[in-house]
């Protein structure tokens, strides 16, 4: 059974403290990892797209990395404004285009 | 360039009723997925239209139904509600290819009495 697991469920952090968030995954045949960013009351909001191993994408502070069985969101000097619920996504391919999502990771960082 | 797009952003009903909500894709866009979001089993696949047919379908009862038109906007229709229906309802649209990115609207609330 495809599906995907996100460590750690919470995350506490001081503004500049960087830190990795880490997905997991079990896909019968990976067609793409996705990594969204969804603040309360709102839509996920699309980061990143991972094809194959060994691809990393960096926007801002983050920076995804992909291997055969798992994904890293890294964030580096992450300030308040990065607090929010991160989910990862796989495409399976066998599974159409439906995305199959882990539990997320929410991140807190005060100042 | 707009967003997706959905109507309405909150709605309550009671058990046994029925409810339609309403999805605009990105222009452009001609794939239309739904996902159902709750706190305990997080973000779970409804469906998913392309060119006004249903193309893909996840684990969920046959009381969820939904449609596509020519314009690509979505509807998709939940009937003899439940308690645990009661979720975040969001669609997702995308330019229909595979290995495509999914861009999520806002979301529905919905809440059954």
């Amino acid at each position: 059974e495809d599906q995907v697991t996100q460590s750690p469920e919470a995350l506490r952090l001081q503004e500049g403290e960087s830190s990795s968030l880490n997905c997991s995954y079990t896909v019968s045949g990976l067609r793409g990892l996705f990594w969204y960013r969804q603040d309360p009351g709102k839509g996920p909001e699309f980061l990143f797209t991972l094809y194959s191993a060994g691809e990393e994408k960096e926007k801002e502070r983050l920076k995804a990395t992909l291997t055969k069985k798992e994904s890293f969101l890294h964030i580096t000097a992450p300030k308040p404004e990065d607090s929010a619920t991160y989910l990862c996504a796989v495409q399976a391919n066998q599974a159409g285009t439906a995305l199959i999502f882990g539990k997320g990771t929410t991140l807190s960082v005060s100042s | 360039k707009a967003g997706v797009t959905q109507t309405p952003r909150y709605l309550i009903k009671t058990r046994g009723q029925q409810v339609t909500l309403s999805c605009s894709p990105i222009s452009g866009h001609r794939s239309v997925s739904w996902y159902q979001q709750t706190p305990g089993q997080g973000l779970q696949f409804l469906f998913e239209y392309f060119s006004e047919t249903q193309r893909n379908k996840g684990n969920f009862p046959g009381r969820f139904s939904g449609r596509q038109f020519s314009n690509s906007r979505s509807e998709m229709n939940v009937s003899t509600l439940e308690l645990g229906d009661s979720a975040l309802y969001l669609c997702a649209s995308s330019v229909g290819l595979l290995r495509n990115e999914q861009f999520f609207g806002p979301g529905t609330r919905l809440t059954v009495l």
